[in-house]
């Protein structure tokens, strides 16, 4: 069935490092994908999308690069930094889900730990 | 800049006893949501409202109950709370055009131990 899964659950990096958290899905029907970050004790927090029409997308010092042809996503945080530390979390829609659309799926989630 | 709030934070019940977790958002959003999330585990959805007076049921509705009678407010009953209940619960709420409706904004969550 539908999933959405993460390759590594837990991520350890180096203050000022680079990032990069994966994640695997296996609908090819998904259009829509979103990185979500919660901190300890708080509710997700939106960090950046992508449409199924786009191969990379750009933020504020994240970046999201989809591979259609195996189905992966990820996550890319450029000089990470202590603040960054959290679960991140990569979800998916369906289209054509009618009433549904806009129903997220949700992986298991990775969890990264920032070394000062 | 209220967003989405979720009260209690906190609440133990024993078997058997119903409660209502309450949601209320101040953003005018069309679509309302409910998630819980498990140790080591996504949020999975429980149920969801596109607007008043509609709702229908998630991933894992079994339990629950839900109603929206305002755009505001959107709770989440638990008729006869049970051990497996105990979880982390979310709500969250979106406009509900297309593309906006994938970014939800969510509250702070409210903890739940079923004894």
């Amino acid at each position: 069935g539908e999933s959405v899964g993460l390759h590594l659950p837990t991520l350890s990096v180096q203050e000022g490092d680079n990032s990069i958290i994966n994640c695997a899905y296996s609908n090819s029907a998904s259009d829509y994908f979103i990185w979500y970050k919660q901190e300890s004790g708080k509710g997700p927090q939106f960090i950046i999308d992508i449409r199924s029409n786009m191969d990379k997308r750009q933020g504020q010092r994240v970046t999201v690069l989809l591979n259609k042809t195996v189905k992966h996503l990820s996550l890319q945080i450029a000089a990470t930094q202590p603040g960054d530390s959290a679960v991140y979390f990569c979800a998916e829609t369906l289209s054509g889900s009618g009433g549904s659309q806009g129903n997220l799926i949700f992986g298991k989630g990775t969890k990264l730990s920032v070394k000062p | 800049n209220a967003g989405v709030t979720q009260t209690p934070k906190f609440q133990v019940l024993k078997t058997g006893q119903s409660m209502t977790l309450q949601c209320a958002q101040d953003m005018n959003h069309e679509y309302m949501s409910w998630y819980r999330q498990d140790p080591g585990m996504g949020l999975r959805l429980i149920h969801y409202s596109v607007g008043a007076g509609i709702t229908d049921q998630g991933e894992v509705p079994n339990g629950y109950n839900v109603s929206r009678s305002t755009t505001e407010d959107f709770p989440l009953r638990l008729l006869s709370a049970a051990p497996s209940q105990t979880s982390v619960y979310f709500c969250a709420s979106s406009y509900s055009e297309r593309w906006a409706k994938n970014i939800q904004y969510f509250g702070a969550g409210t903890r739940l131990s079923v004894l």
